[in-house]
């Protein structure tokens, strides 16, 4: 098993440009996750999916978008890519809710110039 | 808003000692979790912490969730260097979790 895979690891793009991470699970999950993490301000919820077809807001949904078409896949979207999106994300998967272990890719590292 | 507050922020010790980092909030919370983060890699997640009172011990981590579910301690014995990471408590909510902002823990050799 991989686990949370997520692609790419690292990018670096242009304010304005567009880009999509993917995030894979192969442990037949229900519950996907996309977090950012900055320093000082720990890991925020962007938006999340409680099954194939869903997705719903997080803490800090503004500016990205995702889709859930397939139970394994979750994928973050960003249409315009500003500086304030500079950030390291990370996909997690859990079984359930609630109580349940999130399980976590290794992160993506974008930088937006 | 941080719904909760880890401290300290950052700590270095020595190889050998002891240590505890706290997580706090004013809300009161059905569970909390702790995870562990080494540079590069997602958060692993350490232990969950139901009930009021509740202590768990994993190895040389003692876990502690307050009697009125609203903080939690994380209490190191013999720190090892192995043990350097970020340190993160997390709420659980109705279908999502809530991170703390962290201690990142340096042990010395």
């Amino acid at each position: 098993n991989a686990g949370v895979t997520q692609t790419p690891k690292f990018r670096v793009l242009k304010t304005g440009q567009s880009m999509t991470l993917l995030c894979a699970q192969d442990m037949n999950h229900e519950y996907m996750y996309w977090y950012r993490q900055d320093p000082g301000m720990g890991l925020r919820l962007i938006h999340y999916s409680v099954g194939e077809g869903t997705t719903a807001k997080g803490e800090v949904p503004d500016g990205y978008n995702v889709s859930r078409l397939k139970k394994q896949n979750f994928l973050l979207g960003l249409e315009s890519a500003a500086p304030s999106q500079t950030s390291v994300y990370f996909c997690a998967s859990s079984y359930t809710r609630g109580t349940d272990t999130q399980y976590f890719g290794p992160g993506t590292r974008l930088t937006v110039l | 808003t941080q719904l909760l507050e880890q401290s300290p922020q950052f700590l270095s010790i020595q190889e050998g000692e002891n240590l505890t980092v706290y997580c706090n909030s004013s809300s009161v919370f059905s569970s909390l979790q702790w995870y562990r983060q080494e540079p590069g890699e997602g958060p692993v997640l350490l232990v969950t912490v139901v009930t009021g009172g509740e202590v768990k011990k994993l190895k040389r981590l003692t876990f502690q969730f307050g009697d009125a579910r609203k903080d939690s301690s994380l209490h190191i014995t013999a720190a090892q260097p192995g043990d350097t990471g970020l340190y993160l408590c997390a709420a659980t909510g109705a279908n999502n979790l809530f991170f703390g902002t962290g201690t990142r823990l340096t042990v010395i050799p």
